[in-house]
């Protein structure tokens, strides 16, 4: 099993709609999680930090944790093409960071 | 957030020959640096960890020898890639890991990356 799981997509939605990006880990034990976002050709920019359970709004970004489920998510509202990116979720985990492999994400004007 | 270069951005070389990186941490001191590869439509792959002063941790499969990470500050990072061949082409990117007044000690940071296509 893999310490963080990710659909690799790709998934589609029309501008101005919710984007939801889903991430499961295994570890019980970790305390930090990260989105990060990736343009082709270029490295990854982190959006997002989250530590307690709940949800954490940074203007159209949403994360959400949930810790008994071992589950967190990114909400993107009123997408927009600029958006179209691959988003990678992270767990820190100790010393450990461990990365998702991606949701490719396309914003449809 | 914080900032984190890396230099050179593109190189091409020829195989056989060696290639240094730099990645450096311009607004804080980093404990640790982090160095991944990735290929073309591929996640990241986590090469090595560096904490400043001390022996770098390569992950499995990945050549210590071949791939040479020298932590000698608490802002600069190098992995030098000895005697390339084109199997070695691809984006490397570093990440840096410290603390800052405003960001908790374990947010990771990401270079620009550097592609290397060696020839």
């Amino acid at each position: 099993q893999k310490e963080v799981e990710q659909n690799s997509g790709p998934l589609s939605v029309p501008e101005g709609a919710i984007a939801s990006l889903n991430c499961t880990y295994s570890d019980r034990g970790s305390q930090s999680f990260f989105w990060y976002r990736q343009y082709s050709g270029k490295s990854p920019e982190l959006i997002m930090s989250i530590y307690s359970n709940g949800d954490k709004e940074d203007g159209r970004f949403t994360a959400q944790l949930n810790k008994a489920s071992q589950y967190v998510s990114l909400l993107i509202r009123d997408s927009q093409p600029s958006d179209s990116a691959t988003y990678l979720c992270a767990v820190n985990t100790g010393n450990q960071f461990y990365f998702g492999t991606g949701t490719s994400l396309t914003v449809i004007p | 957030g914080a900032v984190v270069s890396q230099h050179p951005s593109w190189v091409i070389c020829k195989s056989g020959t060696s290639v240094k990186i730099e990645c450096r941490s311009l607004d804080f001191q980093a404990t640790t640096m982090f160095w991944y590869r990735q290929f073309p439509k591929q996640s990241l792959m986590l090469m090595a960890t560096s904490n400043e002063g001390s022996k770098a941790t390569y992950e499995q499969g990945v050549e210590k020898d071949k791939f040479l990470i020298n932590h000698a500050s608490l802002t600069l990072s190098t992995l030098t890639v000895t005697s390339a061949h084109p199997e070695d082409s691809s984006f490397y990117i570093c990440s840096a890991r410290g603390g800052l007044a405003k960001t908790p000690y374990n947010e990771q940071f990401f270079g620009p990356g550097t592609r290397l296509t060696v020839l």
